[in-house]
């Protein structure tokens, strides 16, 4: 079945570290972003990738870098210049300009702690 | 900008009756509107999407949205609750006109608690 890969679903970070999430789809979609949740707030964008080697800032991407060397592939690190890096990370596609808007596609989350 | 708003952080209702999660838009063109549902510890999950075809749109598990311009709203509902059912949902809209790669900008989310 199709569908987006979030690994690994539990990340410890000590201070001062960069620690690398991973996202992979085989939906054959061209557009990937990835959501940062805190509760109360909703999701916040923090990158977002619309055709491969190309990604955009979001609202919230200082202390964030992304890379989209391939169409399945969207990881996220996040950087020792995040301050407040404890959060739930959310990864998502969808098809693509050509194509009608019918929505994202999430995976099943990262959950980040900083200990 | 497009954005959403949903009114209420909470909302219980009891097993078996009603469920009205309220969302209104604001946007610029004729949006493009969506409902997610998100259990535990997991990541959201489609429930229904507005395209400008029905103005009343069904979706899984039992819910359906009714678009309304005159009121820049698409409130969720089922008419009746089953325990299942509780979960945070997510009203969306997207920025732009309807493409596949455009961003979605989510509401702050509705936490549905279900009494028995």
């Amino acid at each position: 079945d199709g569908g987006i890969t979030q690994s690994p679903k539990y990340l410890f970070r000590k201070e001062g570290q960069n620690v690398t999430l991973s996202c992979e789809q085989n939906l054959n979609h061209d557009a990937m972003y990835w959501y940062r949740q805190d509760p109360g707030q909703g999701l916040r964008l923090i990158y977002y990738s619309q055709i491969v080697n190309d990604f955009q800032k979001g609202d919230i991407a200082e202390g964030y870098s992304v890379s989209r060397e391939k169409k399945e592939s969207f990881p996220l690190t996040v950087t020792s210049a995040q301050k407040n890096p404890t959060a739930f990370y959310l990864c998502a596609s969808s098809i693509g300009r050509r194509q009608t808007n019918y929505g994202y596609t999430f995976g099943s989350g990262t959950r980040l702690t900083v200990v | 900008a497009q954005s959403v708003t949903q009114l209420g952080s909470h909302v219980s209702v009891s097993e078996g009756a009603l469920v009205l999660l309220r969302c209104n838009y604001s946007s610029s063109v004729p949006p493009y509107l969506f409902w997610y549902v998100q259990y535990p510890n997991q990541g959201l999950q489609l429930l229904l999407k507005y395209t400008s075809a029905a103005t009343l749109v069904k979706g899984i598990n039992g819910f359906e949205a009714e678009f309304k311009k005159s009121e820049t709203s698409f409130h969720l509902t089922k008419p009746s609750a089953h325990m299942s059912d509780a979960a945070e949902y997510f009203c969306a809209v997207s920025e732009g006109k309807g493409f596949g790669n455009e961003k979605l900008t989510f509401g702050t989310g509705t936490r549905l608690t279900i009494i028995p």
